[in-house]
C-alpha cells in the first residue's frame, strides 16, 4: 500500500504570506496526485489534480508542482478564506490513500 | 442540481451492521467511478472502498476488508456500502464521492462530495 505524508502537519501564517505544504508518497506515484482543501463543517474541495492542473474556478494563487514521489501545494499570497485543512491524496493505485493533512491557521 | 445525498447512518451497537446509500442526481450515473471516504470528527480523511461504473471493479482499505461491501444500482442512481461487524473505529462521518473517470486508467479525482452521514458505533 502506498503511504502518503504530508508536512507540516500544521502551520501559521499572516494574510499575503506565501505557504508551501509537502506530501510525499512512499513509492513512485508518477503525478497521479491531488490537492483538496476542507474548511470545518464542510466537505472537500479539489484544488489540483495531476499534480499542478489547477482546477477550474480556483484562484490562480494555488499551484502544485512535483513527480515520483515528491509534491508541493503552493498559495502564493494567502487570503482570509485559504485558512483551512489540505489534503494531498494519491490516485495511482488502490487503496487510493490521503495524507494526513496540514492545519493553516491565521497567525 | 447536481447532487449526492447519503442517508442511513445512526447509532449502532459494536459487531452489528449497518447500510450506507447515496442516491445521485443531476448527471449520468453510470457513466463514474464511486466512493466512499470517511473521516472521524476532527481527523483526517480516510478512503474506504470504490466501485467501477459498470461494477466490474472495487477496491477497499485494508481496514475494512472481510467486512465492507460496496455495491451500486445504475438503475436507481444509487451507491451502497454494507458495513457488518463494526467496531467503534468505524465511528466516521461517512462521504460519498464521485470520481471522474470511471475506473483508473488515467488521471481522476473526487469532483463530487455528499454532505456525509454519521456512523456511531457504541455500546
Amino acid at each position: 500500500d502506498i503511504q502518503m505524508t504530508q508536512s507540516p502537519s500544521s502551520l501559521s501564517a499572516s494574510v499575503g504570506d506565501r505557504v508551501t505544504i509537502t506530501c510525499r508518497a512512499s513509492q513512485n506515484i508518477n503525478n497521479y496526485l491531488n490537492w483538496y482543501q476542507q474548511k470545518p463543517g464542510k466537505a472537500p474541495k479539489l484544488l489540483i489534480y495531476a499534480a499542478s492542473s489547477l482546477q477550474s474556478g480556483v484562484p490562480s494563487r494555488f499551484s502544485g508542482s512535483g513527480s515520483g514521489t515528491d509534491f508541493t501545494l503552493n498559495i502564493s499570497s494567502l487570503q482570509p478564506e485559504d485558512f483551512a485543512t489540505y489534503y494531498c491524496q494519491q490516485s495511482y493505485s488502490t487503496p487510493y490513500s490521503f495524507g494526513q493533512g496540514t492545519k493553516l491557521e491565521i497567525k | 442540481e447536481v447532487q449526492l445525498v447519503e442517508s442511513g447512518g445512526g447509532l449502532v451497537q459494536p459487531g452489528r451492521s449497518l447500510r450506507l446509500s447515496c442516491a445521485a442526481s443531476g448527471f449520468t450515473f453510470d457513466d463514474y467511478a464511486m466512493h466512499w471516504v470517511r473521516q472521524v470528527p476532527g481527523k483526517g480523511l480516510e478512503w474506504v472502498s470504490g466501485i467501477s461504473w459498470n461494477t466490474g471493479s472495487t477496491g477497499y482499505a485494508d481496514f475494512v476488508k472481510g467486512r465492507f461491501t460496496i455495491s451500486r444500482d445504475n438503475a436507481k442512481n444509487s451507491l451502497y456500502l454494507q458495513m457488518n461487524s463494526l467496531t467503534a473505529d468505524d465511528t466516521a462521518l461517512y462521504y460519498c464521492t464521485k470520481a471522474l473517470g470511471r475506473w483508473g486508467g488515467g488521471y481522476w479525482y473526487f469532483d463530487l462530495w455528499g454532505r456525509g452521514t454519521l456512523v456511531t458505533v457504541s455500546s
